[in-house]
Parts: C-alpha cells; sequence; structure tokens
C-alpha cells in the first residue's frame, strides 16, 4: 500500500521560502515520479512540476519555472518542493501525488496522494 | 498552453444518471484521468487511461473520451458521489487540469 505523508503546515511572509517534504513507503517508486500540485483556497488543481526517477532530475510547469525546485533523497524515499518569492496568492494547499506510470508513453495518472500542507503566506 | 473545459456544476437526483464533461483540442488523441475530491479531503483517482476504474472504485463510474470531449459517467448516483471532479490530461510534458465540476446530489 502506497503512502505519501506530508510536514506540516507552514505560514511565511512574502518574498520568503518553504520547503515542503513528501515521505513515501510501500509500492514501487523506481519507474514512478513524484509530482506535485497546488490548490489555492475555493480554487481548482495546479500541476507545479515533478522529480522523476533519473538522480537530480526534474520537470517543472512553465509558470513556475525559476521559483521552484523539487528534489528527492533517495536514500529516504522523500522528495521535497522549494517555492522561492513568495507571494500572498501562493497561499494554499500543495500535495505531492505518485505517478507510476513514467516512462511508458503517454500516460500519467496520480494514483496517490499525500494529505497535503498548508502553505499561508502573510505579512 | 493546452486547456481543458468543465462546467462548473451539475446537479442529478439520487439514483440517476450523472454526467461530467470535459473539453478540449483533439482530446481523443490524449489519455484522460478523472479525479474525485470531497470536502478537506486530497483528491483520488476515479478513472484513469480513459475508461479504467482503479481497484476499489465502484463499477457506477464510467468513462469514456471521443473527438474534442471526455465524459465521466456516474450511474445510480448515491449522495457519497457529492463532490468536486477534476479531469486531466499531459501535453508537452505538463499534466494540465480541467477547472473542477461541482457534483451536487439532491
Amino acid at each position: 500500500q502506497v503512502q505519501l505523508v506530508q510536514s506540516g503546515a507552514e505560514v511565511k511572509k512574502p518574498g520568503s521560502s518553504v520547503k515542503v517534504s513528501c515521505r513515501a513507503s510501500g509500492g514501487t517508486f523506481s519507474s514512478s515520479s513524484v509530482n506535485w500540485v497546488r490548490q489555492a483556497p475555493g480554487q481548482g488543481l495546479e500541476w507545479m512540476g515533478r522529480s522523476i526517477p533519473v538522480p537530480g532530475k526534474a520537470n517543472y510547469a512553465q509558470k513556475f519555472k525559476g521559483r521552484v525546485t523539487i528534489t528527492a533523497d533517495q536514500s529516504t524515499s522523500t522528495t521535497y518542493l522549494e517555492l522561492s518569492s513568495l507571494r500572498v496568492e501562493d497561499t494554499g494547499v500543495y500535495y505531492c501525488a505518485r505517478d507510476p506510470t513514467y516512462g511508458s508513453g503517454s500516460y500519467f495518472e496520480l494514483d496517490s496522494w499525500g494529505q497535503g500542507t498548508l502553505v499561508t503566506v502573510s505579512s | 498552453s493546452y486547456e481543458l473545459t468543465q462546467p462548473p456544476s451539475v446537479s442529478v437526483s439520487p439514483g440517476q444518471t450523472a454526467s461530467i464533461s470535459c473539453s478540449g483540442d483533439k482530446l481523443d488523441n490524449k489519455y484522460v484521468c478523472w479525479y474525485q475530491q470531497k470536502p478537506g479531503q486530497s483528491p483520488v483517482m476515479v478513472m484513469f487511461q480513459d475508461r479504467k476504474r482503479p481497484s476499489g472504485i465502484p463499477e457506477r463510474f464510467s468513462g469514456s473520451n471521443s473527438g474534442n470531449t471526455a465524459t465521466l459517467t456516474i450511474s445510480g448516483t448515491q449522495a457519497m458521489d457529492e463532490a468536486d471532479y477534476y479531469c486531466q490530461t499531459w501535453d508537452s510534458s505538463n499534466a494540465v487540469f480541467g477547472g473542477g465540476t461541482k457534483l451536487t446530489v439532491l
């Protein structure tokens, strides 16, 4: 049974950075990507990027390039999302989610999700 | 950039069939997933590769994808199906979500 456990809620000032973690257990991750999805209050889901099973590699949504860094520590099965230059509009719940189909062509499906981490950006 | 369009809301009576649409250019050239999200909870995948149900998802959930429109159908809708539903596809190395549809069972 795949389980993704995220770090706790954060409160940050505008202009600062936040780092959220996502620890995986169970299942197979050797051919999986770990994705980050954001949800602003009362809004929909927005894909930010993913860590892929190639050491040190990640893909980012164009909107977040330059402000987001996704890293993975294979030794602890933990993926990290760091978002810099925080703005009030970055407030929301950040989810990690596994896609087990990486490398399988045009498939992409998020079959397991973390519990979410609330990030509040406020002065 | 690629866009997916969903109706903001759909209403259905208990026991009836609910259909939620998701539109995008030549969408049937891509695979579509659907996620269900209840208030205060993480999303759950209810359909993948257009029409495949994950283990544990009731048979009343089905999916299709033809032309520019993918559809999630819930037959015999139950009160527990009331939730937000999001379609999602993959385009140009990006995951794209629809804006979401609030399903009300009344």
